[in-house]
């Protein structure tokens, strides 16, 4: 079964400083792409951002963008000039072939302080 | 255009009993996922329905059931409640389910199983 792994269970940074959190996944099928969400303490998925498997050039929204190494078979998120709103949960996401089902990595909870 | 949304946001039931949870997807969207987030499991993939038919379906009891109505609006009912069932279920809705859409959260149901 497909395993997507978070290495950082917390991450703290100073506001305004970049961070970058990690993910990696283990299947050996390359043709699926990867997503990033953000959940607040509220609860709600946020989408922040997708990598297409085929995507030539690293996905960038806003202050968002992806490192994606597929031969290293990882694709981290990078957020710059960090704001306190920031403060969440962060997972990242892979589809396997079956319609509607993501897999999720275990979540990488971000402090940024003031 | 509408978020993804969820009813009841809150619930408190007693072992034993069941429960029915309501979720209407963005407007277009035929694709509903269900998904069950606990500490200690993560967020699981529960199933997934599209045109009222249930396509995919992940590794649960099959105390855990759900339909889906012609207008896309999608429920899940779990039934003889276990403590074990408390948990955060959060809906998404897409296009068409497909592994390359991209997956918007509803604000999810906190069930608390006493």
């Amino acid at each position: 079964a497909q395993k997507i792994t978070q290495t950082q269970p917390g991450m703290f940074v100073q506001e305004k400083e970049a961070v970058t959190l990690d993910c990696t996944y283990d299947t050996s099928d390359q043709s699926y792409g990867l997503f990033w969400y953000k959940q607040p303490s509220s609860g709600e998925m946020i989408f922040l951002i997708y990598q297409g498997s085929y995507d030539e050039q690293n996905a960038t929204e806003g202050r968002y963008s992806l490192n994606f190494q597929k031969a290293r078979k990882s694709a981290n998120l990078v957020i710059s000039a960090s704001q306190l709103g920031d403060s969440a949960m962060y997972f990242c996401a892979r589809p396997l072939s079956s319609y509607g089902k993501l897999t999720f990595g275990q979540g990488t909870i971000l402090t940024v302080h003031p | 255009k509408a978020g993804v949304t969820q009813t009841p946001r809150y619930l408190i039931k007693t072992r034993g009993q069941q429960v029915t949870l309501s979720c209407s997807p963005i407007s277009g969207h035929r694709s509903v996922s269900w998904y069950q987030q606990t500490p200690g499991q993560g967020l699981q993939f529960l199933f997934e329905y599209f045109s009222e038919t249930q396509r995919n379906k992940g590794n649960f009891p099959g105390r855990f059931s759900g339909r889906q109505f012609s207008n896309s609006r999608s429920e899940m009912n779990v039934s003889t409640l276990e403590l074990g069932d408390s948990a955060l279920y959060l809906c998404a809705s897409s296009f068409s389910g497909g592994s390359q859409e991209t997956q918007y959260f509803g604000p999810g149901t906190r069930l608390l199983v006493l």
